[in-house]
Protein backbone atom coordinates (compact mmCIF):
# COMPACT_ATOMS: atom_id res chain seq x y z
CA UNK A 1 0.00 0.00 0.00
CA UNK A 2 1.44 3.40 -0.51
CA UNK A 3 1.48 5.59 2.11
CA UNK A 4 1.21 9.11 1.68
CA UNK A 5 2.87 11.79 4.02
CA UNK A 6 1.75 15.11 3.99
CA UNK A 7 3.38 18.39 5.35
CA UNK A 8 3.38 20.38 7.57
CA UNK A 9 0.58 19.47 9.28
CA UNK A 10 -0.42 22.94 10.07
CA UNK A 11 0.07 26.29 7.83
CA UNK A 12 -0.41 29.33 9.66
CA UNK A 13 -0.81 31.57 6.85
CA UNK A 14 -2.57 35.29 6.39
CA UNK A 15 -4.88 36.08 3.21
CA UNK A 16 -2.77 37.26 0.21
CA UNK A 17 0.12 34.95 0.83
CA UNK A 18 1.10 31.83 -1.33
CA UNK A 19 0.47 28.74 0.66
CA UNK A 20 2.95 25.22 -0.19
CA UNK A 21 1.70 21.79 0.68
CA UNK A 22 3.53 19.29 0.27
CA UNK A 23 2.65 15.42 -0.52
CA UNK A 24 5.03 12.81 -0.52
CA UNK A 25 4.75 9.09 -1.23
CA UNK A 26 6.50 6.00 0.26
CA UNK A 27 6.67 4.80 -3.33
CA UNK A 28 6.56 6.36 -6.86
CA UNK A 29 3.21 7.36 -8.08
CA UNK A 30 2.94 6.00 -11.39
CA UNK A 31 1.54 8.58 -14.30
CA UNK A 32 0.99 10.77 -11.54
CA UNK A 33 -1.94 10.19 -10.54
CA UNK A 34 -2.14 12.35 -7.65
CA UNK A 35 -5.23 13.99 -6.77
CA UNK A 36 -6.13 17.23 -3.93
CA UNK A 37 -9.17 17.90 -2.45
CA UNK A 38 -10.45 20.64 -0.16
CA UNK A 39 -12.36 20.21 2.95
CA UNK A 40 -13.94 22.84 5.03
CA UNK A 41 -15.53 22.03 7.93
CA UNK A 42 -18.94 20.22 8.17
CA UNK A 43 -18.27 19.93 4.48
CA UNK A 44 -17.34 17.25 2.06
CA UNK A 45 -14.23 17.02 0.60
CA UNK A 46 -14.08 18.89 -2.95
CA UNK A 47 -11.77 18.21 -5.51
CA UNK A 48 -8.85 20.74 -6.71
CA UNK A 49 -6.30 18.67 -8.57
CA UNK A 50 -6.08 15.44 -10.64
CA UNK A 51 -2.65 13.96 -12.86
CA UNK A 52 -0.90 15.90 -9.80
CA UNK A 53 -1.81 19.29 -11.69
CA UNK A 54 -5.08 19.58 -13.63
CA UNK A 55 -7.43 21.37 -11.90
CA UNK A 56 -10.73 20.58 -11.89
CA UNK A 57 -13.90 22.06 -13.07
CA UNK A 58 -14.66 25.28 -11.79
CA UNK A 59 -11.21 25.27 -9.79
CA UNK A 60 -9.48 29.33 -9.65
CA UNK A 61 -5.54 29.42 -11.41
CA UNK A 62 -4.38 30.62 -7.74
CA UNK A 63 -4.76 26.55 -7.31
CA UNK A 64 -1.86 25.04 -8.97
CA UNK A 65 0.09 21.28 -8.32
CA UNK A 66 2.76 19.47 -9.26
CA UNK A 67 5.55 17.22 -8.84
CA UNK A 68 6.06 13.72 -10.04
CA UNK A 69 7.12 9.66 -8.37
CA UNK A 70 7.12 10.58 -4.91
CA UNK A 71 7.28 14.25 -4.54
CA UNK A 72 4.06 16.45 -4.85
CA UNK A 73 3.17 19.96 -4.01
CA UNK A 74 0.29 22.06 -4.00
CA UNK A 75 0.26 25.95 -4.57
CA UNK A 76 -2.37 28.62 -3.06
CA UNK A 77 -1.32 32.02 -4.56
CA UNK A 78 -2.64 35.05 -2.91
CA UNK A 79 -5.00 32.99 -0.22
CA UNK A 80 -8.56 34.13 -0.40
CA UNK A 81 -10.69 33.51 2.96
CA UNK A 82 -12.36 30.64 1.36
CA UNK A 83 -9.07 28.97 1.17
CA UNK A 84 -8.73 28.05 4.79
CA UNK A 85 -9.30 24.71 5.02
CA UNK A 86 -7.56 21.18 5.48
CA UNK A 87 -5.94 20.14 1.99
CA UNK A 88 -5.63 15.98 1.44
CA UNK A 89 -3.48 14.02 -1.37
CA UNK A 90 -4.98 11.05 -2.85
CA UNK A 91 -2.82 8.61 -4.89
CA UNK A 92 -4.83 6.55 -7.63
CA UNK A 93 -2.22 4.84 -9.11
CA UNK A 94 -1.95 1.79 -7.08
CA UNK A 95 -5.05 0.08 -5.09
CA UNK A 96 -5.79 0.25 -2.36
CA UNK A 97 -6.57 4.33 -2.96
CA UNK A 98 -5.19 6.02 -0.39
CA UNK A 99 -5.28 9.60 1.18
CA UNK A 100 -2.66 11.84 2.85
CA UNK A 101 -3.01 13.06 6.63
CA UNK A 102 -4.13 16.24 5.68
CA UNK A 103 -2.67 19.60 5.70
CA UNK A 104 -4.45 22.66 7.74
CA UNK A 105 -4.11 25.75 6.41
CA UNK A 106 -5.29 28.23 9.01
CA UNK A 107 -5.30 32.02 9.49
CA UNK A 108 -2.56 34.11 11.38
CA UNK B 1 -27.57 18.52 -10.96
CA UNK B 2 -25.61 15.49 -9.40
CA UNK B 3 -26.64 14.56 -6.17
CA UNK B 4 -25.90 12.00 -4.01
CA UNK B 5 -27.38 10.73 -0.75
CA UNK B 6 -26.33 8.95 1.66
CA UNK B 7 -28.43 6.84 4.28
CA UNK B 8 -28.85 3.99 7.05
CA UNK B 9 -26.06 5.39 9.36
CA UNK B 10 -26.59 4.92 13.37
CA UNK B 11 -25.43 3.36 16.56
CA UNK B 12 -24.69 -0.37 16.34
CA UNK B 13 -23.16 -2.91 18.57
CA UNK B 14 -19.78 -4.15 18.03
CA UNK B 15 -19.98 -7.24 16.29
CA UNK B 16 -23.33 -5.97 14.65
CA UNK B 17 -24.20 -5.39 11.01
CA UNK B 18 -25.54 -1.96 9.29
CA UNK B 19 -26.64 -2.01 5.61
CA UNK B 20 -26.09 2.09 4.12
CA UNK B 21 -27.67 3.19 0.96
CA UNK B 22 -27.46 5.93 -1.35
CA UNK B 23 -29.28 7.41 -3.66
CA UNK B 24 -27.84 9.13 -6.76
CA UNK B 25 -29.13 11.34 -8.91
CA UNK B 26 -28.42 13.75 -12.06
CA UNK B 27 -26.25 11.62 -14.02
CA UNK B 28 -26.08 8.31 -15.58
CA UNK B 29 -25.81 6.48 -12.80
CA UNK B 30 -24.98 2.79 -14.41
CA UNK B 31 -22.20 4.54 -16.73
CA UNK B 32 -19.71 5.08 -13.74
CA UNK B 33 -18.02 3.38 -10.91
CA UNK B 34 -18.77 4.23 -7.92
CA UNK B 35 -17.15 3.85 -4.08
CA UNK B 36 -17.47 4.49 -0.01
CA UNK B 37 -15.14 6.94 1.71
CA UNK B 38 -15.10 7.22 5.49
CA UNK B 39 -13.95 9.96 7.65
CA UNK B 40 -13.57 9.26 11.52
CA UNK B 41 -14.49 11.74 13.73
CA UNK B 42 -11.45 14.44 13.82
CA UNK B 43 -9.14 12.48 11.66
CA UNK B 44 -8.14 12.05 7.49
CA UNK B 45 -10.42 10.28 4.59
CA UNK B 46 -10.23 6.49 3.91
CA UNK B 47 -11.01 4.85 1.15
CA UNK B 48 -13.20 1.74 1.65
CA UNK B 49 -14.70 0.50 -1.34
CA UNK B 50 -15.34 0.55 -4.98
CA UNK B 51 -17.42 -0.93 -7.45
CA UNK B 52 -17.49 -0.57 -11.13
CA UNK B 53 -19.88 0.57 -13.43
CA UNK B 54 -21.38 -2.49 -15.34
CA UNK B 55 -19.53 -5.38 -14.85
CA UNK B 56 -19.73 -5.41 -10.54
CA UNK B 57 -16.13 -5.24 -9.94
CA UNK B 58 -15.60 -4.71 -6.58
CA UNK B 59 -12.10 -3.58 -3.87
CA UNK B 60 -11.71 -2.98 -0.70
CA UNK B 61 -9.15 -1.24 1.81
CA UNK B 62 -7.84 -4.36 3.68
CA UNK B 63 -9.17 -3.04 7.13
CA UNK B 64 -12.86 -3.89 5.57
CA UNK B 65 -12.03 -6.75 3.78
CA UNK B 66 -14.09 -10.11 4.28
CA UNK B 67 -16.37 -7.43 6.43
CA UNK B 68 -18.24 -5.07 4.01
CA UNK B 69 -19.78 -5.56 0.86
CA UNK B 70 -20.47 -3.59 -1.54
CA UNK B 71 -22.92 -3.45 -4.54
CA UNK B 72 -25.26 -1.43 -6.47
CA UNK B 73 -28.73 -1.68 -8.34
CA UNK B 74 -28.58 0.38 -11.75
CA UNK B 75 -32.36 0.00 -11.98
CA UNK B 76 -32.97 2.27 -9.00
CA UNK B 77 -29.97 4.36 -8.93
CA UNK B 78 -28.62 3.40 -5.90
CA UNK B 79 -25.22 2.29 -4.29
CA UNK B 80 -24.86 0.05 -1.08
CA UNK B 81 -23.05 -0.94 1.72
CA UNK B 82 -22.74 -3.93 3.51
CA UNK B 83 -21.36 -3.83 6.97
CA UNK B 84 -20.44 -6.82 9.29
CA UNK B 85 -18.64 -7.77 12.34
CA UNK B 86 -18.81 -3.67 12.95
CA UNK B 87 -15.79 -3.31 15.53
CA UNK B 88 -15.23 0.43 17.25
CA UNK B 89 -12.96 1.25 14.35
CA UNK B 90 -15.12 1.49 11.74
CA UNK B 91 -16.78 4.52 13.63
CA UNK B 92 -16.85 7.31 11.35
CA UNK B 93 -18.92 9.63 8.70
CA UNK B 94 -19.37 7.43 5.31
CA UNK B 95 -19.51 9.71 2.35
CA UNK B 96 -20.85 7.96 -1.77
CA UNK B 97 -18.71 9.37 -3.84
CA UNK B 98 -18.84 9.34 -7.57
CA UNK B 99 -15.62 8.31 -9.96
CA UNK B 100 -15.08 10.89 -12.39
CA UNK B 101 -14.57 8.84 -15.48
CA UNK B 102 -17.30 6.95 -16.94
CA UNK B 103 -17.10 3.33 -18.24
CA UNK B 104 -13.21 2.26 -17.02
CA UNK B 105 -13.26 4.82 -14.10
CA UNK B 106 -10.21 6.35 -12.83
CA UNK B 107 -10.59 6.20 -9.03
CA UNK B 108 -10.63 9.49 -7.76
CA UNK B 109 -13.81 11.75 -6.97
CA UNK B 110 -15.78 14.76 -7.74
CA UNK B 111 -18.98 14.52 -6.65
CA UNK B 112 -19.21 13.42 -2.83
CA UNK B 113 -22.55 12.89 -0.73
CA UNK B 114 -22.78 14.50 2.36
CA UNK B 115 -22.34 11.47 4.82
CA UNK B 116 -24.44 9.03 7.06
CA UNK B 117 -22.52 8.50 10.61
CA UNK B 118 -21.58 5.15 11.61
CA UNK B 119 -21.48 4.96 15.43
CA UNK B 120 -20.17 1.77 16.88
CA UNK B 121 -20.49 1.25 20.86
CA UNK B 122 -21.82 -1.14 23.27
Amino acid sequence: EIVLTQSPGTLSLSPGESATLSCRASQSVTSRYLAWYQQKPGQAPRLLMYVASNRASGIPDRFSGSGSGTDFTLTISRLEPEDFAVYYCQQYSSSPWTFGQGTKVEIK
Amino acid sequence: EVQLVESGGGLVQPGGSLRLSCAASGFTFDDYAMHWVRQAPGKGLEWVSGISWKTGNTAYAGSVKGRFTISRDNAKNSLYLQMNSLRAEDTALYYCAKDICSYTGCDFFDYWGQGTLVTVSS
